[in-house]
C-alpha cells in the first residue's frame, strides 16, 4: 500500500512566523499535489510538481519535489491569519490511473 | 459559477434510507472521481468515472455503493440502505483529461445517518 505521510499534523503559530510542512513516502510518484481545505469546503489546487528537485512559488508559499520523487515541502514565508486552514499533499501512484493517495493533512492555525 | 457543483450540501438520512449524491464536473470535463472523508481521516478514493464507463471503481465499498455518470446529466454516488458508519463527507471531482493529476474539487455533500 503507498502511503503519504504529512507533518507535522497540527502546527499553531504567530502571525509573521515561517514555517515548513513535509510530505514523505517511500513510494516514487508520477506527480504530487498541495491542496488547502477550509472547514465545510472542498480542497483547493494549490500547485502541481511533476519533475524531481523541481520548485514552484506561490507568492509566500515554496513547493519542493524531491529529486526522488518520494516527498514533498511547503515552505510558507511571514505566515498570516489568512493561510489558516488543512494542508493536503495528494499523489498519483502511476500515470493514467487517476486515483489520487492523500496525506492525513496538516492543520495550520496562525494566531494573529 | 464554472466550478464543481455538487448538492445537497447536506443531507440527512435514518439507517435503512437511500442516500443520492449528485455531481456536476466542470464545464467541458468528462472526467469525474469521488472521495471520501471520514471523520479525522484523510480523503480516501472510491471511484473514476468517464461518461457512461467507470474507469477504477478500486475503492468502492463491495455493497451497497454505487456510481454512475450518464450520457446526459450528473453523476451519481448512489449509497443503498445507509448505515451510521457512512456518515462522511463525499467529494467530486473533475478533470479535462483522463488519468490526469489536474483534479479540480467540488463543495462535498456532507451525509449525516441517524
Amino acid at each position: 500500500t503507498q502511503l503519504l505521510e504529512q507533518s507535522p499534523q497540527f502546527l499553531s503559530i504567530q502571525e509573521g512566523e515561517n514555517l515548513t510542512v513535509y510530505c514523505n513516502s517511500s513510494s516514487v510518484f508520477s506527480s504530487l499535489q498541495w491542496y488547502r481545505q477550509e472547514p465545510g469546503e472542498g480542497p483547493v489546487l494549490l500547485v502541481t510538481v511533476v519533475t524531481g528537485g523541481e520548485v514552484k512559488k506561490l507568492k509566500r508559499l515554496t513547493f519542493q519535489f524531491g529529486d526522488a520523487r518520494k516527498d514533498s515541502s511547503l515552505h510558507i514565508t511571514a505566515a498570516q491569519p489568512g493561510d489558516t486552514g488543512l494542508y493536503l499533499c495528494a499523489a498519483q501512484p502511476s500515470s493514467n490511473t487517476g486515483k489520487l493517495i492523500f496525506g492525513q493533512g496538516t492543520t495550520l492555525q496562525v494566531k494573529p | 459559477n464554472a466550478g464543481v457543483m455538487q448538492n445537497p450540501r447536506h443531507l440527512v438520512r435514518r439507517r435503512g434510507q437511500e442516500a443520492r449524491l449528485r455531481c456536476s464536473p466542470m464545464k467541458g470535463h468528462s472526467h469525474v472521481y469521488w472521495y471520501r472523508q471520514l471523520p479525522e481521516e484523510g480523503l480516501k478514493f472510491m471511484v473514476y468515472l468517464q461518461k457512461e464507463n467507470i474507469i477504477d471503481e478500486s475503492g468502492m465499498p463491495k455493497e451497497r455503493f454505487s456510481a454512475e455518470f450518464p450520457k446526459e446529466g450528473p453523476s451519481i454516488l448512489r449509497i443503498q440502505q445507509v448505515v451510521r458508519g457512512d456518515s462522511a463527507a463525499y467529494f467530486c471531482a473533475s478533470s479535462l483529461r483522463g488519468g490526469t493529476y489536474e483534479q479540480y474539487f467540488g463543495p462535498g455533500t456532507r451525509l449525516t445517518v441517524t
